[in-house]
């Protein structure tokens, strides 16, 4: 099984400062097909995961463009440019290249 | 809309089995495959394992095997999760999320996601 290893677990943020969460798998996630399914997922309280960024760095209709999504073979990378109020919750990363999984969460809250 | 609609909140006891469902709409059910995630009160996801609507093919977590089974109705779009032997450790809010119709990744996995049921095993 592969396994994913985010780090901070919690980050503390100030408003309109930026936040940044690492990820890490224990094998390469590029496919057979050259593409790397790397997902990033926010958990807002009370609510489902919501999809951001699929492979790597796209961003999902609807998603704000101050979330970017970066990295490659095991090292990924969560950026927020600037802390809003909404983006508090539980940030997920997943690797979908083979069989699921996802890391254990980062939660991000305001100072 | 795409949307996947979930059964409601379930109470068992200990050693008894649970059935959620996940009914589909707004697309078409059989180009697309089903994966469950759980979530223990205060934990992260866990991915429990797939089922394709396309040809019903299913992969399930090896934690999970001989214990889960999963199952779709294409012809009402609704997807299946069935847990039996039942556990205090399975308490759990159950989701499911649309998925590859094969075992072929795709972009299209865990993009729409139900609003998830809450299963609680006590005596």
């Amino acid at each position: 099984d592969v396994v994913m290893t985010q780090s901070p677990l919690s980050l503390p943020v100030t408003l309109g400062q930026p936040a940044s969460i690492s990820c890490r798998s224990s094998q390469s996630l590029v496919y057979s097909d050259g593409n790397t399914y790397l997902n990033w997922f926010q958990q807002r309280p009370g609510q489902s995961p919501r999809r951001l960024i699929y492979k790597v760095s796209n961003r999902d209709s609807g998603v704000p463009d101050r979330f970017s999504g970066s990295g490659s073979g095991t090292d990924f990378t969560l950026k927020i440019s600037r802390v809003e109020a909404e983006d508090v919750g539980v940030y997920y990363c997943m690797q979908g290249t083979h069989w699921p999984s996802f890391g254990q969460g980062t939660k991000v809250e305001i100072k | 809309q795409v949307q996947l609609v979930q059964s409601g909140a379930e109470v068992k006891k200990p050693g008894a089995s649970v059935k959620v469902s996940c009914k589909a709409s707004g697309y078409t059910f059989t180009s697309y495959g089903i994966s469950w995630v759980r979530q223990a009160p205060g934990q992260g996801l866990e991915w429990m394992g797939w089922i394709s609507a396309y040809n019903g093919n299913t992969n399930y977590a090896q934690k999970l095997q001989g214990r889960v089974t999963m199952t779709t109705d294409t012809s009402t779009s609704t997807a299946y999760m069935e847990l039996r032997s039942l556990r205090s450790d399975d308490t759990a809010v159950y989701y499911c999320a649309r998925d590859s119709p094969t075992s072929t990744v795709t972009e299209d996995a865990f993009d729409i996601w139900g609003q998830g049921t809450m299963v609680t095993v006590s005596s």
